[in-house]
């Protein structure tokens, strides 16, 4: 099976700008959640959604969002980029619920801010 | 809020040296914990799970790891690692309640020489 996909892989902007980052979860998978990898941070959650609705959110200002789509592919939108925003953003993808339904990761898109 | 703690940063370890990755997590209820591994160049892999029942979990690649709720411990283990074993792990924690994230360590660089 096809895993996540996630697109650009670089992608490169500078200050004030606004990025768009794109996710395919694994077919059968309703649930997508974005993470952040900045270094020497970890993995922090960003948000998650289920279903075409926005489940939980993580400690991130509001210039973060993004939305799920039909076909439960997702975006992540970032407005008003500031030079810490750099980082590596991971997708996820599970079937519909948590506890028992581990989350399976794409290769990412590495975001540079000049 | 529960945290996820992964006390070393970097590890190095000869080929055929055992191993062992520590991490502690805060919350009080009822998680389910995993390991995540991620390859040079690779995205996020899962190494194992532990939901309930036996506490010494088995996973891919001969790696174990042992929940010890009193310790809140869910320590990574290999007894003779490899030079492909070259990695990042990441231990994380799910709230078995709820709709909540998967909250992870930092991570645990491992370095396997020859």
């Amino acid at each position: 099976e096809a895993g996540v996909t996630q697109s650009p892989t670089h992608l490169i902007k500078t200050r004030g700008q606004q990025a768009t980052l794109r996710c395919s979860p694994i077919s059968g998978h309703t649930s997508v959640y974005w993470y952040q990898q900045a270094l020497g941070l970890g993995l922090q959650f960003l948000l998650w959604y289920d279903e075409g609705e926005e489940r939980n959110r993580g400690n991130f200002p509001p210039r973060f969002s993004g939305r799920q789509f039909p076909n439960y592919s997702s975006e992540l939108n970032v407005n008003a980029l500031e030079l810490e925003d750099s980082a590596l953003y991971l997708c996820a993808s599970s079937r519909k619920g948590l506890g028992n339904q581990p989350q399976h990761f794409g290769d990412g898109t590495r975001l540079s801010i000049l | 809020a529960q945290s996820v703690s992964q006390h070393n940063h970097h590890v190095i370890l000869s080929e055929a040296a055992s191993l062992e990755l520590g991490c502690n997590y805060s919350y009080g209820g009822t998680v389910n914990l995993f390991w995540y591994v991620q390859y040079p160049g690779q995205h996020l892999q899962l190494l194992l799970k532990y939901f309930s029942g036996d506490p010494l979990v088995k996973g891919i690649k001969g790696f174990e790891a042992e929940f010890i709720k009193s310790k809140f411990s869910f320590n990574l283990r290999k007894p003779s690692v490899q030079w492909s074993d070259t990695a990042e792990y990441f231990c994380a924690l799910l709230r078995n309640s709820g709709n909540t994230p998967l909250v992870f360590g930092k991570g645990t660089r491992l370095s396997v020489i020859a």
